[in-house]
Order: structure tokens, then C-alpha cells, then sequence
């Protein structure tokens, strides 16, 4: 059974990088089928997807988040890793990391989700 | 870009009524539209797939349909553990990947 799990700091200051890692267990993160996804959640409020990566590194972004986020991958330690720099108030999100199916395009598995607060 | 419309926000149902979502798409997307259900406190979790496909183990009171801009979720005969939010996410070119806006379904 697949498992996904976020980890990372819960507390962010404004300005810095907010930064993530996905841990992927029971399959392999470098399959050809799939794309790896971040997705957020702030607080009441609905879903943004944010960016997805293939395991050979290229990357897809949300236009609206494209200039502060970047998104790898480490296929050694079937991972993959966010970071979002500049934060503000407005980031403070349940963020989500989810498998997404290359070919028919949804997510199928997805974390438990991580709470990240910015705030000084 | 390719803007999702989903509506209602809001839908107050009983226990045993049709409820239908619709999400709408600026341009047309093909069949590349899935829904979600989502719980207070839970990830979503995937229904509906390319429009119509029933996730595997997704009771059959769920369904899907539509194509190319206006896309319905259906639910035929709604019980107690589908009070939720609903989501629809788009696929398109770029390629990018867009959610509705959700709609919460209440009890009445």
C-alpha cells in the first residue's frame, strides 16, 4: 500500500522559505506512470495546487506561485521536497503531497497533510 | 488559463435525496476532470476519474459525467457519510491542474 507522509517545520517567519519533504513508501517514487504533487489548503478555504515534478526532475508549476516555488525530487531516498520562499500570511496552508497519474491525470494517493503557520 | 466554476458553494440535502454538483470550465478540457470528496481534518479522496470512471471501491451512488466544458457529479440516493466538500480538479494543457472552488454539502 502506498503511504506518503509530510515533514518540516510547522512555524515559518515572514520572508524566509517554507520548506517540505514528502517520504514515499510501498512504491517506487521513480515509476513512469506517475507525477509527484503539492497541493495546499489554507485554513477554511479550498485547494491550490501548487506544482508537480516527474522523477527524472522536470517540474510543473502553478503560474501564480511560479517565481517563489521550486520543487525536487531525490529518487535515492524516494523523496520529494518543496520550497516556497517569501512567505507571507497568506501561505499559512495544510500543505498535501499526493501521487498524481501521469496519463489520466488524478490524484490517487495523498499525505495525511502538514499545517504550516507563517507568523513572526 | 483554464478557469474551473463549480457550484453550488453550498448544498443542504436530506438523507436519501439527488444531489447534483456541476463544475464548469472556461474552455473545453476534454474529459480530464475528476472529483473528490473531502472531510473536515482528512486529505480528499479521489471519487470520480476522466469524467465518468468510478474510483475503485466508491459506492455506485456516485457518478460522473459530462465532457469538453460542463461536467456533473451526481450523487443518486445521499447518506450519512457523504455530508462533505466536494471537489472538482481540471487537467490541461501546460500541462497545469486547477481545483473548483468546492461545494459543501450540509444537512437540511
Amino acid at each position: 500500500q502506498l503511504q506518503l507522509q509530510e515533514s518540516g517545520p510547522g512555524l515559518v517567519k515572514p520572508s524566509e522559505t517554507l520548506s517540505l519533504t514528502c517520504s514515499v513508501s510501498g512504491g517506487s517514487i521513480s515509476s513512469e506512470s506517475y507525477y509527484w504533487a503539492w497541493i495546499r489548503q489554507p485554513p477554511g478555504k479550498g485547494l491550490e495546487w501548487i506544482g508537480s515534478i516527474y522523477y527524472s526532475g522536470s517540474t510543473y508549476y502553478n503560474p501564480s506561485l511560479k517565481s517563489r516555488v521550486t520543487i525536487s525530487v531525490d529518487t535515492s531516498k524516494n523523496q520529494f521536497s518543496l520550497k516556497v520562499s517569501s512567505v507571507a500570511a497568506t501561505d499559512t496552508a495544510v500543505y498535501y503531497c499526493a501521487r498524481l497519474d501521469r496519463f489520466l491525470h488524478y490524484l490517487d494517493y495523498w499525505g495525511q497533510g502538514t499545517l504550516v503557520t507563517v507568523s513572526s | 488559463d483554464i478557469h474551473v466554476t463549480q457550484s453550488p458553494s453550498t448544498l443542504s440535502a436530506s438523507v436519501g435525496d439527488r444531489v447534483t454538483i456541476t463544475c464548469r470550465a472556461s474552455q473545453s478540457i476534454g474529459s480530464w476532470l475528476a472529483w473528490y470528496q473531502q472531510k473536515p481534518g482528512k486529505a480528499p479522496k479521489l471519487l470520480i476519474y476522466k469524467a465518468s470512471n468510478l474510483e475503485y471501491g466508491v459506492p455506485s451512488r456516485f457518478s460522473g459525467s459530462g465532457s469538453g466544458t460542463e461536467f456533473t457529479l451526481t450523487i443518486s440516493s445521499l447518506q450519512p457519510d457523504d455530508f462533505a466538500t466536494y471537489y472538482c480538479q481540471q487537467y490541461s494543457s501546460y500541462p497545469t491542474w486547477t481545483f473548483g472552488q468546492g461545494t459543501k454539502v450540509e444537512i437540511k
